[in-house]
Order: C-alpha cells, then structure tokens, then sequence
C-alpha cells in the first residue's frame, strides 16, 4: 500500500493569491494524480503527474492555474493560482502503487485531502 | 469517452434494511470497475473492484454488462456504513479511473 501526506489539511485564502498543495507518499510511484473533490459532484481528475516529464492536463484545466511539480517519486505539488471562490474545493493527492501483496492491480491510495477555502 | 452515472446522491435507510447504491457506465471495451468509500474524517478508499468478485464488509457488486451497470448492495444495512460511496470506470489499463459524482449513504438506527 502507499500512505499519502498532504499540506496544507485546510487554509482560508484571499482572492488573487496562490497556494501550493504538498503531497508526500512513503514509497516510490511512478503516477501521481491530482483530482478536485467538490460537494455533489463527482471526483474530477485535474492532471497526471510523472516523473521527469511535464504533467499531463484534463480538459478544462490548465498548467498557469494549476502548475504541477514532480521532481522526484515521493513528491508532488500543486498550486492554486490567483485564485477566485470559485476555487474553493477540496483537492486529493492519488497515486496508483504496483500490484504486490494486499494491493490489487489498479488500486488508488489518496491523501487525506487539502480543504480551500476562497474568499 | 466513458461516463459514469450515479442517480442518487443522497440515499437514507433504516438500519437492518437492504440497501442498493445504483451505477451505471458507459464505455465501448472492457471496464474495470470499483467502488471507493469515504467514511466520516477519513480518506478515501478502495472498497471492492469487480474482477475479486468478493464480498468486503458486507457488500457485493455484480456487473452487468447488459445493462451496463454495476450496483453495490448489502442485504442488512448497519450504522457504520455511512459514508460517501464513489463507483469508478478504468478503461484500458490505464490506471486513471473516472468516477461518478458519489452517493452519500445514511444508515439511521
């Protein structure tokens, strides 16, 4: 399995400013994902993050809002670029671990999550 | 482009009452289905993918390819199974499910 740890849990923050999300994972992954989760609506996957290769965006979503840094396995980071209310959210911190002992094929190990708060 | 479909976003029942959390995708090849929970305060969670085919904390889910649909149930509904329950599609081995917008189970005593 993979134990996720993300920073900042929650912070409140003025519009126009930027915040940078940490997630730090206890082993080595080659995938990391970086998903926004929204009340009543569905959890939606911001961008794919790999090592030593520029993150991958989702429809929707771009790197000047969302600059993504992957500089090694265990570590990423997302910010939030002048951000609006809109913003407001939680984001998730995924990665996707080999298949091994106790862990299915595909299985997704999320952080605890970064609550945002725009006002 | 695959889609992932929960009606119901919010679904209360009874303790001891059967409970059906309704699916259904859209998607042209073979999907690889699963259902994540999140409990109160805590993250996110793998609960069951289709292809174990077994029964975790009480809950099952058949897919039917048919009707395209992959529904969790649990005969006898207990307290601590409320939570945020998610159904996700990976489409292609490609390890980036795509997930429908959750239902939120509430198990009344």
């Amino acid at each position: 399995s993979a134990v996720i740890s993300q920073k900042p849990s929650r912070d409140i923050c003025q519009r126009g400013t930027s915040l940078t999300i940490q997630c730090q994972v206890d082993s080595q992954v080659t995938m990391m994902f970086w998903y926004r989760q929204q009340p009543g609506q569905s959890l939606t996957l911001i961008a794919t993050a790999n090592q030593g290769s520029e993150a991958t965006y989702e429809s929707g979503f771009v790197i000047d809002k969302f600059p993504i840094s992957r500089p090694n396995l265990t570590f990423s980071t997302l910010t939030v670029s002048n951000m609006s209310p809109e913003d407001s959210s939680i984001y998730l911190c995924s990665v996707v671990v080999p298949p091994g002992l106790g862990v299915m094929a595909g299985e997704l190990f999320f952080g605890e999550g970064s609550r945002l708060t725009v006002l | 482009a695959q889609r992932v479909t929960q009606p119901e976003k919010l679904l209360s029942v009874f303790k001891g009452a059967p409970v059906e959390l309704k699916c259904n995708y859209s998607y042209s090849g073979s999907p690889e289905l699963f259902w994540y929970v999140q409990y109160s305060r805590q993250r996110l969670q793998l609960l069951l993918r289709h292809i174990s085919r077994e029964s975790i904390k009480g809950f099952t889910a058949d897919l039917n390819k048919g009707e395209t649909s992959f529904h969790l149930k649990k005969p006898f509904a207990q307290e601590e199974d409320s939570a945020m329950y998610y159904c996700a599609l990976e489409a292609g081995g490609s390890y980036i499910p795509t997930f429908g917008r959750g239902t939120s189970l509430i198990v009344h005593p």
